[in-house]
């Protein structure tokens, strides 16, 4: 059953701590991506990567970071240095080209204690 | 930078009445448009996207979109909507300078009176 997961589906970070969101993909594709979602905002680019050990910042890249060691796995990092992380926060990937279809998986709702 | 407005937020409607949903963009140069829809407990997906050719472009659902250069506008329409098309629907387009960036409406949901 190909798709993209994301885990945890909810996660909590205390004050000052860092958190890691997990997506994984078993589509083969190339490029992968990471938006936040909040409400009335609709979705904003956080960072991308087109290919294995190369990733780009998009348009609210402070206060995350990312890695693509593997093809499958593009995980997010949101560390103490984002303010205000309480979001919903979206994977997506596609075969590499912006005219391919982002396929998006289902999400993590991050919440702050 | 490039922006995408989506000027209703909150739209409700009796089935079988006809649906346009606004979507206008700042960016003048070449762009890719799309629509997305999220239902309910679902993931976001595909509604129809717009490269190039016909301006009318039709989706999966009964949905359509009309790119208009000159308004800087791809509207979404359906013209008989059912229960089922409750959800957010997200415009998003991307800029052929702009790598492989999409920047996204701020949505609109959409409630359907059965």
């Amino acid at each position: 059953d190909g798709g993209i997961t994301q885990s945890p589906k909810y996660l909590f970070r205390k004050e000052g701590q860092n958190v890691t969101l997990s997506c994984e993909q078993n589509l083969n594709h190339d490029a992968m991506y990471w938006y936040r979602q909040d409400p009335g905002q609709g979705l904003r680019l956080i960072y991308y990567s087109q290919i294995v050990n190369d990733f780009q910042k998009g348009d609210i890249a402070e206060g995350y970071s990312v890695s693509r060691e593997k093809k499958e796995s593009f995980p997010l990092t949101v560390t103490s240095a984002q303010k205000n992380p309480t979001a919903f926060y979206l994977c997506a990937s596609s075969i590499a080209g912006i005219q391919e279809t982002q396929y998006f998986g289902p999400g993590t709702r991050l919440l702050v204690l | 930078a490039q922006s995408v407005s989506q000027h209703n937020h909150h739209v409700i409607l009796s089935e079988a009445a006809s649906l346009e949903l606004g979507c206008n963009y700042s960016y003048g140069g070449t762009v890719n448009l799309f629509w997305y829809v999220q239902y309910p407990g679902q993931h976001l997906q595909l509604l129809l996207k717009y490269f190039s050719g016909d301006p009318l472009v039709k989706g999966i659902k009964g949905f359509e979109a009309e790119f208009i250069k000159s308004k800087f506008s791809f509207n979404l329409r359906k013209p008989s909507v059912q229960w089922s098309d409750t959800a957010e629907y997200f415009c998003a387009v991307n800029a052929k300078n702009a790598g492989n960036m999409l920047t996204f409406g701020g949505g609109t949901r959409l409630m359907v009176k059965p």
